[in-house]
């Protein structure tokens, strides 16, 4: 089975930009993977960010925004604040009906 | 604004079956784009898609969960259900249920969570 991939932890300073991806062990990440993004804060349910690859979802600041680089997915945030330090989720469609989360990346902002 | 919340016991034993239900309100539940699904999370671990769900009861699981899981949903009610069976404690975790938009050929999304209801299996 095919799994989802995205980096374990990363790190930004405030004020920074961070890239977050998500790949593939076999293949590349393209817009028909659908692939969406979630922020996850300690104790709460996680919360949609980006859908669709590059679609913010409501009440999503513009400096969280998604793309394709290279053969994979990926998350920017441009300005980090402190409160962006989370778990980042993606998922991907893998077909056939099927859903894939990657593991998450842990990330720090100091 | 669309509200979810799940309901089901905390604590079971090895080999019995899970029972959970999410209840939906503040929004449309029947449009036909609408599924409904759970997603798990082991403690201090990522998240899992564990299956889907229709108004009109077209299902989608996980292909490593499809054996043990079921999934049924009450319109009347707004509420949609899931049942696991032959739990192990591999299958503590954070239950999550949420809307998952379906729009064919354009966007899938889970846009909408519950809280999420936390079950320990454990003799």
């Amino acid at each position: 089975q095919t799994v989802v991939t995205q980096e374990p932890s990363f790190s930004v300073s405030p004020g920074g930009t961070v890239t977050l991806t998500c790949g593939l062990s076999s293949g590349s990440v393209s817009p028909t993977y659908y692939p969406s993004w979630y922020q996850q804060t300690p104790g709460q349910p996680p919360r949609t960010l980006i859908y669709s690859t590059n679609t913010r979802s409501s009440g999503v600041p513009d400096r969280f925004s998604g793309s394709i680089v290279g053969n994979k997915a990926a998350l920017t945030i441009t300005g980090a604040q402190a409160d962006d330090e989370s778990d980042y989720y993606c998922v991907l469609y893998m077909g056939g009906g099927s859903w894939v989360f990657g593991g998450g990346t842990k990330l720090t902002v100091l | 604004q669309l509200q979810l919340q799940e309901s089901g016991p905390r604590l079971l034993t090895p080999s019995e079956t899970l029972s959970l239900t999410c209840t939906v309100s503040g929004g449309s539940f029947s449009t036909t784009f609408y599924y409904w699904a759970w997603i798990r999370q082991p403690p201090g671990k990522g998240l899992e898609w564990i299956g889907s769900v229709s108004s009109s009861g077209t299902t989608y699981f996980n292909p490593s969960l499809k054996s043990r899981v079921t999934t049924s949903i009450n319109t009347s009610k707004s509420q949609f259900s899931l049942r696991l069976t032959s739990v192990t404690a591999a299958d503590t975790a954070v239950y999550y249920c949420s809307r998952h938009v379906l729009y064919i050929g354009s966007y899938y999304v889970f846009d909408s969570w519950g809280q999420g209801t936390l079950l320990t299996v454990s003799s």
